[in-house]
C-alpha cells in the first residue's frame, strides 16, 4: 500500500482538462515538495513535474503542479492521445526517504 | 548528456543475493547535490522506491527494506551498486536506477530498467 494516495484511474477526451490528485500527511506532502512523473506503456518513468510546479525542459506547457496542504495535483490541459500513460506522484518524508503514489492510470477516450 | 543503465542477472533464486550495476555516464556521483537512487515495479504494479546514495555517501534505504538492502558506489567506474540479500518471488520486478537531485529529491535521468525474476 503506498503512503500517497491517487485514484487509480482517470479519463478524459481529447481537448479536455484532466485533473489527478494525490494526497499524503504532514510528514511528506505537508513538509515536502510533490514530483510528478508520466510512464508510458513500456517505458521507463519520465520526469513531468518537479518542486510541485517546476517543468523539466522539454515538458509541454499544458502540463501543470500544485499543492496545497497535504495534497498536490497534476493538471493536463488540452488533453492529447499521446498522453494516455501512468502518472505518479512521489516526495519524501522527514527522514529522507522517497515515496510514491499508487498511481493514476490516464485513458484518452 | 546523462544516461544511466543497469545491469545484473535476470534470473535469481529464493534466499539468494541480487547484485544489480548501475553504470552511468554525464556526470560525477560526487557533484553536490547529486543522488543514484533505485526504484522498482513488479509486473503491472506501482514504482516503489528502495533507496538512494548521495554525493557525500549519505545513503537512504526504504524502511521495509532496510535490513536487506545494501547501496554502494564507486565514483572511479561511474557506477553504483544495489545488494538485496534474502530475495523472494515478490521481488520480481523491473528494476532502475536514476540519477537524481537532493534539492526537490527529484529523479530526473532514468535507465531504461531491468527486470529480475526470483523464482527456483
Amino acid at each position: 500500500q503506498s503512503v500517497l494516495t491517487q485514484p487509480p484511474s482517470a479519463s478524459g477526451t481529447p481537448g479536455q482538462r484532466v485533473s489527478i490528485s494525490c494526497s499524503g500527511s504532514s510528514s511528506d506532502i505537508g513538509t515536502n515538495t510533490v514530483n510528478w512523473y508520466q510512464q508510458l506503456p513500456r517505458t521507463a518513468p519520465k520526469l513531468l513535474i518537479y518542486s510541485d510546479d517546476q517543468r523539466p525542459s522539454g515538458v509541454p506547457d499544458r502540463f501543470s503542479g500544485s499543492k496545497s496542504g497535504t495534497s498536490a495535483s497534476l493538471v493536463i490541459s488540452g488533453l492529447q492521445s499521446e498522453d494516455e500513460a501512468d502518472y505518479y506522484c512521489a516526495t519524501w518524508d522527514g527522514s529522507l526517504n522517497g515515496v510514491f503514489g499508487g498511481g493514476t492510470k490516464l485513458t484518452v477516450l | 548528456q546523462i544516461t544511466l543503465k543497469e545491469s545484473g542477472p535476470t534470473l535469481v533464486k529464493p534466499t539468494q543475493t541480487l547484485t544489480l550495476t548501475c553504470t552511468f555516464s554525464g556526470f560525477s556521483a560526487s557533484t553536490t547535490g547529486v543522488g543514484v537512487g533505485w526504484i522498482r515495479q513488479p509486473p503491472g504494479k506501482a514504482l516503489e522506491w528502495l533507496g538512494v546514495i548521495f554525493w557525500d555517501d549519505d545513503k537512504r534505504y526504504s524502511p521495509s527494506l532496510k535490513s536487506r538492502l545494501t547501496i554502494s558506489k564507486d565514483t572511479s567506474k561511474n557506477q553504483v551498486v544495489l545488494k538485496m540479500t534474502n530475495v523472494d518471488p515478490a521481488d520480481t520486478a523491473t528494476y532502475y536506477c536514476a540519477h537524481g537531485w537532493f534539492w526537490g529529491y527529484y529523479f530526473n535521468y532514468w535507465g531504461q530498467g531491468t527486470l529480475v525474476t526470483v523464482s527456483s
